[in-house]
């Protein structure tokens, strides 16, 4: 099956600095989302990227699907960016996401 | 517009209990996926439910099973629970299986 790697698996920054997060996957996917797992552990949609470039607001990614990876911008972060942010890719038939192990970031004030 | 809604939020069962789960997905949604997180595990697909038939199953015994009805709410059952039962269950709806996922606040089950 496909698997999922994300890097790196902890981050931890000054509030206001930039940081990328890496998602590499082992095969063709028709979906693909970032979530942010909040503390009570709901899973916050961020982008629905299979490919190509999206942004909202500090929030961008960029998924380039023929060399399996997806990445994560967060500029200028504050303190409540501060959870574990997963990638979740899925296959070619139905809603069966793969989770990557996810990037635990820190903002520290 | 209502988000996916999950019974119970939290739930105490003794071993070898059993339980039903339940999620009730987006309006106009019809897949309903379940998720299972664990430290240890991740996260970890279940099953997918689309137009009340199973279409994708993940590697769980069989102790764990759903069924989805036609209003497309879903729920899922864990039979002669163990204490490694005890997680986050996640689900998610989605209008079909390629088509942005949103998950409710989850279910955190703990077994005794």
């Amino acid at each position: 099956g496909i698997q999922v790697e994300q890097s790196p698996p902890d981050l931890i920054l000054q509030e206001g600095a930039n940081s990328t997060l890496r998602c590499n996957f082992s095969d063709s996917v028709n979906n693909l989302q970032w979530f942010h797992q909040n503390p009570w552990g709901q899973l916050i949609n961020l982008f629905y990227i299979p490919s190509g470039t999206k942004q909202n607001g500090r929030l961008s990614a960029t998924t380039v699907a023929t060399e399996r990876y997806s990445l994560l911008y967060i500029s200028s972060s504050q303190t409540t960016d501060s959870g574990v942010y997963f990638c979740a890719v899925g296959g070619n038939y139905g809603q069966n996401f793969v989770f990557g192990p996810g990037t635990r970031l820190s903002v520290l004030p | 517009k209502a988000g996916v809604t999950q019974t119970p939020r939290y739930l105490i069962k003794t071993r070898g209990q059993q339980v039903t789960l339940s999620c009730s997905p987006i309006s106009g949604h019809r897949s309903v996926s379940w998720y299972q997180q664990t430290p240890g595990q991740g996260l970890q697909f279940l099953f997918e439910y689309f137009s009340e038939t199973q279409r994708n199953k993940g590697n769980f015994p069989g102790r764990f099973s759903g069924r989805q009805f036609s209003n497309s709410r879903s729920e899922m059952n864990v039979s002669t629970l163990e204490l490694g039962d005890s997680a986050l269950y996640l689900c998610a709806s989605s209008y079909w299986g390629g088509a942005e996922a949103f998950f409710g606040q989850g279910t955190r089950l703990t077994v005794v």
